[in-house]
């Protein structure tokens, strides 16, 4: 079974660029969730899809998007690139509905680099 | 306040040891899941277990097992004969709330764990 698949795996943009990511879940799995990883500030929640529907959202600004499409798919976009905005970004899929059903699964994550 | 606290910046275990990490997590929802996952340096995060706040008895699989300490609200990690392969970071996460509410996970900082052969 395949797992979770994120491209690109690295990514060279400059400052005020836009920048879209992508990911394609395990199959089967139906939530699909983003995370920031950087030195600093650690991992950190951006959103999560569920059935085409953000879900739940977390403390970042508007710049930051994603959407999910019908095939459980998500990609995330990120305009308007500031220098902080380099990390890893992760996305993980999660079948969801029950109690062992909530178990994240990561991609290898795509590293933004932002200069 | 932080919702989960690693105290462990980083590690050296010796191999075939056992090592524990530690975890402690705050909320007062009483429905949540706590995770704990590795990442070597390749930066994939790989699930490793899962303990529920309703469940009664400790997590278990394979060499890994969570001491679950609900009244201190602890959730330590002890990895059993420890491998040169489990070299890497390992992050506490927890999810607040019922399953249904979805998935967001809040982690914490992060141990390195460095093994010697």
């Amino acid at each position: 079974k395949a797992g979770v698949t994120q491209t690109p795996r690295y990514l060279i943009k400059t400052r005020g660029q836009q920048v879209t990511l992508s990911c394609s879940p395990i199959s089967g799995h139906r939530s699909v969730s983003w995370y920031q990883q950087t030195p600093g500030q650690g991992l950190q929640f951006l959103f999560e899809y569920f059935s085409e529907t953000q879900r739940n959202k977390g403390n970042f600004p508007g710049r930051f998007s994603g959407r999910q499409f019908s095939n459980s798919r998500s990609e995330m976009n990120v305009s308007t690139l500031e220098l902080g905005d380099s990390a890893l970004y992760l996305c993980a899929s999660a079948r969801s509905g029950g109690r062992m059903q909530n178990i994240q699964y990561f991609g290898a994550g795509t590293r933004l680099s932002v200069l | 306040a932080q919702k989960i606290t690693q105290t462990q910046p980083g590690m050296f275990v010796q191999e075939k040891e056992a090592v524990t990490l530690d975890c402690t997590y705050d909320t007062s929802d009483p429905s949540y899941g706590l995770f704990w996952y590795k990442q070597p340096s390749s930066g994939e995060m790989i699930f490793l277990i899962y303990q529920g706040s309703y469940d009664q008895q400790n997590a278990t699989e394979g060499r890994y097992s969570l001491n679950f300490q609900k009244a201190r609200k602890s959730a330590n990690l002890v990895i059993s004969a420890s491998q040169l392969g489990d070299s890497a970071m390992y992050f506490c996460a927890m999810r607040e709330g019922r399953e249904a509410a979805g998935n967001k996970l809040t982690f914490g900082g992060g141990t390195r764990v460095l093994v010697k052969p």
